[in-house]
């Protein structure tokens, strides 16, 4: 089974300060991680995802997270938070199963941002 | 090239009443899912179609059923209504079923059940 955990509920920081958001994962096999955004009001917005190869990941919005398998993790990361980036964070790990792809989410993580 | 669209924004229905939640996309995907999202509890899979004619439960099924209309459009019955069923409701599409997919959502219903 597959599950993803995200420990902090609800972070602040102020604005340009760097940023962090945690999350852990289990999976048996290579994990299909991704982490998704949900501004208020809206639907959810890819914005990495971490398959192979290079375990920093840039995503868009200058996001980065890093997978480190010894850890079970796939932390989230910003060096300068900017006030639009307030939202909703949430990871999850994905995988193929009888066709569809079966996608686990954390409960997210939600970030506001102070001046 | 509008993605993926839900109507309707918001809903209030009475315990017992039915309605139809539809969705639709515009990118050609094979692969549709229904979720809901409750307070602490992250996105749970209602249903999916990994493919036109087919659909399948996912983890809480019970109340629900779906149909898949054509490749573009995937909706969500609610037959009749309980207060449990009050949530966030999102139509999602993919390219295909495997696990590296990018899965992309619509704006959500936000659907309150007296």
């Amino acid at each position: 089974a597959q599950s993803v955990t995200q420990p902090d509920i609800h972070i602040t920081v102020s604005e340009g300060a760097s940023l962090e958001l945690r999350c852990n994962y289990s999976y048996g096999a290579t994990p299909y991680l991704f982490w998704y955004v949900q501004s208020p009001g809206q639907g959810l917005q890819l914005l990495l995802k971490y398959f192979s190869g290079d375990t920093l990941v840039q995503g868009i919005k200058g996001f980065e997270a890093e997978f480190k398998r010894s850890q079970s993790s796939f932390n989230l990361r910003k060096p300068s938070v900017h006030w639009s980036d307030a939202a909703e964070y949430f990871c999850a790990v994905g995988r193929n199963s009888g066709g569809y792809q079966k996608v686990t989410f954390g409960i997210g993580t939600k970030l506001q941002v102070i001046p | 090239n509008a993605g993926v669209t839900q109507t309707p924004k918001f809903q209030v229905l009475k315990t017992g009443q039915s309605m139809t939640l539809q969705c639709a996309q515009d990118m050609n995907h094979n692969s549709m899912y229904w979720y809901r999202q409750d307070p602490g509890m992250g996105l749970r899979l209602i249903y999916y179609s990994a493919s036109e004619g087919t659909t399948d439960k996912g983890e809480v099924p019970n109340g629900y059923n779906v149909s898949r209309l054509n490749k573009r459009e995937f909706s969500l019955r609610l037959e009749s209504a309980a207060p449990s069923q009050t949530s966030v409701y999102f139509c999602a599409s993919s390219e295909g079923g495997s696990g590296t997919d990018t899965q992309y959502f619509g704006p959500g219903t936000r659907l309150t059940v007296l």
